[in-house]
């Protein structure tokens, strides 16, 4: 079935540090990869996403890279900031079995350290 | 935030009892979605709704059920056959991903505490 993992599933790093948060899915027809941020109490909104037909997209201070032969897409996330610090969730969707089916990684909660 | 709205916040339930947790969405979005949110779990799909009166099984939907009577409201039970049912429910609503936007909108969520 399909599948995402997620690593790691916690990071700590320093303020203006970068952070770099990893994916593998399982369905390599799935053709759309969303990243989702959680602040504390809060409700998971989308931070970026990206299409199976580009391999990298970039905004302001983040930006997350796919690689399709090896069913890896990663968030790299430069200049830290306190702000920075919650659990970034990443998904994929778009499989075989069913298009809408939006399957999400177990989470990776960042801190940063001040 | 607004636009998609789930109530209550808070819900407490006696073990065996049966509860409906509301989801509500006035963005004209054709897919809704239930998930359940346990530490160090992540967000795991519960039903998945791509029009009205068609839903679809995710991962743990046993002891779930689900309704898509209006474009606007997909609710889901909790059922006295769910094995664990304490956790945090989110419910998500998107644009048809196949023609436009791919994201997910949420709601903020339900807590259930069944004891």
């Amino acid at each position: 079935g399909e599948n995402v993992e997620q690593h790691p599933s916690t990071l700590s790093v320093q303020e203006g540090d970068s952070a770099v948060i990893k994916c593998t899915y399982s369905d390599s027809a799935s053709n759309y990869f969303p990243w989702y941020k959680q602040e504390l109490g809060k409700r998971p909104q989308l931070i970026i996403d990206i299409r199976s037909n580009v391999g990298e997209k970039k905004d302001q201070r983040i930006a997350v890279t796919l690689n399709k032969t090896a069913k890896h897409f990663s968030l790299h996330i430069t200049e830290t900031q306190p702000e920075d610090s919650a659990v970034y969730f990443c998904a994929a969707s778009g499989f075989k079995t069913s298009y809408d089916k939006v399957i999400f990684g177990p989470g990776t909660s960042l801190s940063v350290i001040p | 935030d607004g636009g998609i709205t789930q109530s209550p916040k808070y819900l407490f339930r006696k073990e065996g009892q049966n509860v409906t947790l509301s989801c509500e969405q006035n963005l004209n979005h054709d897919a809704m979605y239930w998930y359940r949110q346990d530490p160090g779990q992540g967000l795991r799909l519960i039903y998945y709704s791509q029009i009205v009166n068609d839903f679809q099984k995710g991962d743990i939907a046993e002891g779930y059920s689900v309704s898509r009577e209006k474009k606007e409201s997909f609710p889901l039970t909790v059922t006295s056959a769910q094995k664990n049912p304490t956790a945090f429910y989110l419910c998500a609503s998107s644009q048809d991903p196949r023609r436009k936007s791919y994201e997910q909108y949420f709601g903020p969520g339900t807590r259930l505490t069944v004891t």
